[in-house]
Parts: C-alpha cells; sequence; structure tokens
C-alpha cells in the first residue's frame, strides 16, 4: 500500500543551526504539501509542491519536489525557538484522486536556544 | 467564520459507548475529510466528502465508524461500540473546490478521544 515516509524522526538542533527532514513515497505522488503541527496544535499548511524539481521558498524555509516526484525536503535555515514542532509532507498518488493525502509520519524538531 | 470547528475537544467515555463528534468547516469549502491521528504519527485518513455526498472512505475503517454531511455543511463522526484502540484525536479538515484546493487543507483543532 501507500507509504511516506520521513526522516529523521527527531531533530534536535541549537538555536541558529539548520534543519532538513526528508520526504519519501513509495509510489509518485501528484503534489505534495507540507504541514507544522506545534506541540499540542493541529497541523497548519504552509506550502504546496507541484511541479517536478520545484523549489520554494519561504524566508527561511526552503521546500524541494523531486524530479521523479516522489519525494520532498523542508530546509530550514538559522532555526528559532519558534520552528519548534513536528513537521509532516503529505500527497496524494497519482494513480488516485487528488483529494486523499497520505501524511508522513513527521519529523519532530526541538530547538534549544 | 475564521476555521474550521470541532466539538467537542475532549471526550473520555467508558469501553462500548457510542460517541459522536461534529465539525464545522470553512462555509465556502466544498470539501470536507476527517482524519485520525496518533502519538507520534502522522494524520491518518478515514473518510472523505465533497458537499453532501461520501465519496471515499477508508478500508481501515470499521463498521462501527459513520460519518454524514447532510445539506453540504456541517459533518459528524460516529463511532458506535468505542473500544480502547479507538483512542486518538480526531481531526476534521476542509479545502476549497480545485483550483483553489492548492491552499491545501485546513485543520480543526480535533477532538481527544479517550476510552476507558
Amino acid at each position: 500500500g501507500q507509504q511516506v515516509m520521513q526522516i529523521p524522526q527527531y531533530q534536535h538542533v541549537q538555536e541558529g543551526e539548520d534543519f532538513t527532514t526528508y520526504c519519501n513515497s513509495s509510489t509518485t505522488l501528484s503534489n505534495i504539501q507540507w504541514y507544522k503541527q506545534r506541540p499540542g496544535g493541529h497541523p497548519v499548511f504552509l506550502i504546496q509542491l507541484v511541479k517536478s524539481g520545484e523549489v520554494k521558498k519561504q524566508k527561511r524555509l526552503t521546500f524541494q519536489f523531486g524530479e521523479a516526484k516522489k519525494n520532498s525536503s523542508l530546509h530550514i535555515t538559522a532555526t528559532q525557538t519558534t520552528d519548534v514542532g513536528t513537521y509532516f509532507c503529505a500527497g496524494p498518488p497519482v494513480r488516485d484522486n487528488f483529494n486523499k493525502f497520505y501524511f508522513g509520519s513527521g519529523t519532530k524538531l526541538n530547538v534549544k536556544p | 467564520d475564521t476555521g474550521v470547528s470541532q466539538d467537542p475537544r475532549h471526550k473520555i467515555t467508558k469501553r462500548g459507548q457510542n460517541v459522536t463528534f461534529r465539525c464545522d468547516p470553512i462555509s465556502e469549502h466544498n470539501r470536507l475529510y476527517w482524519y485520525r491521528q496518533t502519538l507520534g504519527q502522522g494524520p491518518e485518513f478515514l473518510t472523505y466528502f465533497q458537499n453532501e455526498a461520501q465519496l471515499e472512505k477508508s478500508r481501515l475503517l470499521s463498521d462501527r465508524f459513520s460519518a454524514e454531511r447532510p445539506k453540504g455543511s456541517f459533518s459528524t463522526l460516529e463511532i458506535q461500540r468505542t473500544e480502547q484502540g479507538d483512542s486518538a484525536m480526531y481531526l476534521c479538515a476542509s479545502s476549497p473546490p480545485s483550483p483553489r484546493s492548492r491552499d491545501g487543507y485546513t485543520f480543526g483543532s480535533g477532538t481527544r478521544l479517550t476510552v476507558v
């Protein structure tokens, strides 16, 4: 069945260090979305990537979608304590409809001040 | 209408009891989703509505689970004869019709169910 894996599961960084989480799907995705979930909160939409090889930036965050549309990454430059949370990727398989998103297992980021 | 509302926020129930959760999506969003999230895991798809039609239901969902969205507005998720394994956060999300679906899901704050 469809699987979306994320690594690492946990990441502890010192404030100011960079952080990267990787997302890998067992099947080709139509698009990929990234969400952030603060401790005790609910997932909040960050961005969607659609095109093969697409790169998008949001301030200190850089998102990439792989050429084969089976993997993606999120890179945060110079982390801040406000970046703490769990980052999820999610996407619908190409063979599926666009409405059912499979979520990765998430990468939990902790930033030490 | 500032977001997706879910009620109740928390529910503690005894095993074997029935529970019902409510979700009020963003008014102009015609798509509504129910997900379940357990500790340390990503949200797991349960079911999807477009307007009032339930278009997809996870095979993981047993017959004890049922969802409705009468009139294409709010939705309810009912779990009958609850089991301890049903304990989880139940998240509702909505999204606008395509092509605005690129805006992503808007999640509610969830209903945390504890079955004792």
